[in-house]
């Protein structure tokens, strides 16, 4: 079984650009989270999609985050424009349950940096 | 929100030693779960704690959850160069959203 995969593993763009990360979570999994980690700090929730809808996106941090996930498969989170504090390593994870809390399988994460 | 806070954020051990890391969260937890993080690599899970005062073993790895539900540990005995990498407790709240704590990065010298 494929596990969870990002791309790109690495991304290093200027501020003020835009930049779009991909997750493809477990097939099957219906939940499928956003997370982000800024260096030697705690994993920051993000956003969670059980299949196409955002079941809670408090975590994101402003409107220059959007994040999408069209047909219940692939999610897209898009960073427009980019601030230097927006770098860290952003990961996705999926979970076939969410309420009765199932673990969750995390990808390799994006390492974006904004210089 | 709730915050889960974890201790220490470092621990350099010597080969075959024990130690010991620790997560408080702010707010009564439904169950707190552990993930590894191997250097380079993403979080994987570990175990689940879900009953108060819950006790689970891995081999060298003991897992507790506080009577409280707020409180839990992991102990490692005896550590080995596997053990490298950083540990992560995440507590799910009453909103069956994960908190992750900081993690411990652990380092061992042969």
């Amino acid at each position: 079984e494929a596990g969870v995969t990002q791309f790109p593993s690495h991304s290093v763009i200027e501020k003020g650009q835009t930049v779009t990360l991909r997750c493809d979570p477990i097939s099957g999994h219906d939940n499928l989270y956003w997370y982000r980690r800024v260096m030697g700090k705690e994993i920051k929730f993000l956003l969670h999609f059980v299949k196409e809808s955002k079941q809670d996106e408090s975590g994101m941090p402003n409107n220059r985050f959007l994040a999408e996930r069209t047909g219940g498969t692939y999610s897209t989170l898009k960073v427009q424009p980019a601030e230097l504090e927006d770098s860290g390593v952003y990961f996705c994870a999926s979970s076939q349950e969410w309420a009765t809390s199932y673990e969750q399988y995390f990808g390799p994460g994006t390492r974006l940096t904004v210089t | 929100g709730q915050q889960v806070m974890q201790i220490p954020q470092y621990q350099h051990v010597q080969e075959g030693e024990d130690f010991t890391t620790y997560c408080n969260s702010s707010t009564t937890l439904s169950n707190i779960q552990w993930y590894k993080q191997r250097p380079g690599g993403h979080p994987v899970f570990l175990i689940q704690l879900v009953k108060s005062g819950e006790v689970k073993k891995q081999k060298r790895l003991t897992f507790q959850f506080g009577e409280a539900k707020k409180n839990s540990s992991l102990h490692i005995t005896a550590t080995q160069t596997t053990d490298v990498g950083t540990y992560f407790c995440a507590g799910l709240g009453n909103d069956y959203k994960l908190s992750f704590g900081a993690g411990t990065t652990v380092t061992v010298r042969a």
